[in-house]
């Protein structure tokens, strides 16, 4: 069974303090992992996807990372506006999305 | 705008009674999904739709239903038989069965 694992579970960060989020997944056959960030009481909203390890992908103050065991996703001189939720999910040869608990992220001016 | 829109975002039911959650989608994709999501879980998936009208359990399919009989809706009904129904519930498309998915604003289930 595919399985999803993030933390920490809740980050507080300064403005502009730089950190890392972590993504680990055991699942057959990785078909692709998934970053999205999601907004108190929204729905999530699609970030990232990652088909191989070494792959990266970056967009504005974010970067997804991804090895054979894990995905990070770092968050450059964060700003207020990047408080939300962060999703991961894999998946995997069974073409089934199965996500993480999430890590809850506070950026405090 | 192209999107998806999930109705009601509040919804209170007394216990026996069957609640219908919309969603509608105007993306032309042709899967749909509705996960549930509670607090500190990931999302889990209740059902899954390919092609109009067909659909698939999910991992939490008990005590739901849904139907598909146009692309553009895909609704879920929870049944009095769904034992902890109080939750926040996402509907989301995709082009193909890719982990792209487009989700709605949600809707909040709160059974009284």
């Amino acid at each position: 069974e595919d399985q999803v694992t993030q933390s920490p579970e809740a980050l507080r960060l300064q403005e502009g303090e730089s950190s890392s989020l972590n993504c680990s997944y055991t699942v057959s056959g990785l078909r692709g992992l998934f970053w999205y960030r999601q907004d108190p009481g929204k729905g999530p909203e699609f970030l990232f996807t990652l088909y191989s390890a070494g792959e990266e992908k970056e967009k504005e103050r974010l970067k997804a990372t991804l090895t054979k065991k894990e995905s990070f996703l770092h968050i450059t001189a964060p700003k207020p506006e990047d408080s939300a939720t962060y999703l991961c999910a894999v998946s995997g040869a069974g073409n089934k999305l199965t996500f993480g608990g999430g890590t809850r992220v506070l950026v405090k001016p | 705008d192209g999107g998806i829109t999930q109705s009601p975002k509040y919804l209170f039911r007394k216990e026996g009674q069957n609640v219908t959650l919309s969603c509608e989608q105007n993306l032309n994709h042709d899967a749909m999904y509705w996960y549930r999501q509670d607090p500190g879980q990931g999302l889990r998936l209740i059902y899954y739709s390919q092609i109009v009208n067909d659909f698939q359990k999910g991992d939490i399919a008990e005590g739901y239903s849904v139907s598909r009989e146009k692309k553009e809706s895909f609704p879920l009904t929870v049944t009095s038989a769904q034992k902890n129904p109080t939750a926040f519930y996402l509907c989301a498309s995709s082009i193909d069965r890719t982990g792209e998915l487009f989700f709605g604003e949600g809707s909040r289930l709160t059974v009284l």
